[in-house]
């Protein structure tokens, strides 16, 4: 069964800095990796789609990496600022089509 | 349409009754997934509908729980008998036939409060 884990599960940090989230999985055999945000009382917003035979995507500030055989996915964020406050969700694909969620990683960015 | 739409986007009931909840997924999505998310907490995998296949129910919590969705698009999720331990936000999300080249889409979710 496959179990997808984030640590931190919250993080607090001053505005400007950069930052990583983490993300493992215990099976190997993922399709892709989806990177999400949810605001309070919001849904998911899509940030980063990595397909299973690419190692990294880049958007803006964001740089997501995946390394599937030691079931790990990193989340960069840049120059953070109070903006990027929100609850990071990591998702995997399994082959079959199934999509399974961390519990997120809670992030504030204090100006 | 321009994404994928719930309904109510809030809905208070009283314990014991029936409630149904409506996802309309991306027009030309073949998979559609709904997830529960209690207050503080992560998405809790219901159910998944992938094309004319059989769909994935092993994470409905109990058979008061169940799903359909019609001619491939429109589902809904009905839960009988509400117990207040159902209170949670429901999302719905869609993923086109190769989806997990697209990833998945999300709607604003149904805000469901059993009392």
């Amino acid at each position: 069964k496959q179990e997808v884990t984030q640590i931190p599960a919250a993080l607090s940090v001053p505005e400007g800095e950069n930052l990583v989230l983490n993300c493992s999985f215990t099976d190997s055999a993922i399709y892709n990796l989806q990177w999400f945000r949810q605001d309070p009382g919001k849904g998911l917003t899509s940030l980063l789609l990595i397909q299973s035979s690419q190692r990294e995507q880049t958007s803006g500030r964001l740089n997501a990496s995946l390394d599937k055989s030691s079931g790990r996915s990193t989340l960069y964020i840049a120059a953070s600022q109070p903006g990027d406050s929100a609850t990071y969700l990591c998702a995997v694909w399994n082959q079959g089509g199934k999509l399974i969620f961390g519990q997120g990683t809670e992030l504030s960015v204090k100006p | 349409g321009a994404g994928v739409s719930q309904s109510p986007s809030n809905k208070v009931t009283e314990k014991g009754k029936d409630v149904e909840l409506r996802c309309d997924p991306i027009s030309g999505h073949t998979a559609l997934y709904w997830y529960r998310q209690s207050l503080g907490q992560g998405l809790e995998f219901l159910i998944y509908f992938q094309g004319n296949s059989a769909p994935d129910k092993s994470g409905l919590p109990s058979d008061r729980f169940s799903a359909e969705r019609t001619g491939g698009s429109v589902s809904t999720l009905t839960i009988q008998r509400t117990q207040q331990e159902d209170s949670a936000v429901y999302l719905c999300a869609s993923s086109p036939l190769t989806g997990v080249d697209l990833g998945a889409f999300f709607g604003q979710g149904t805000r469901l409060t059993v009392v």
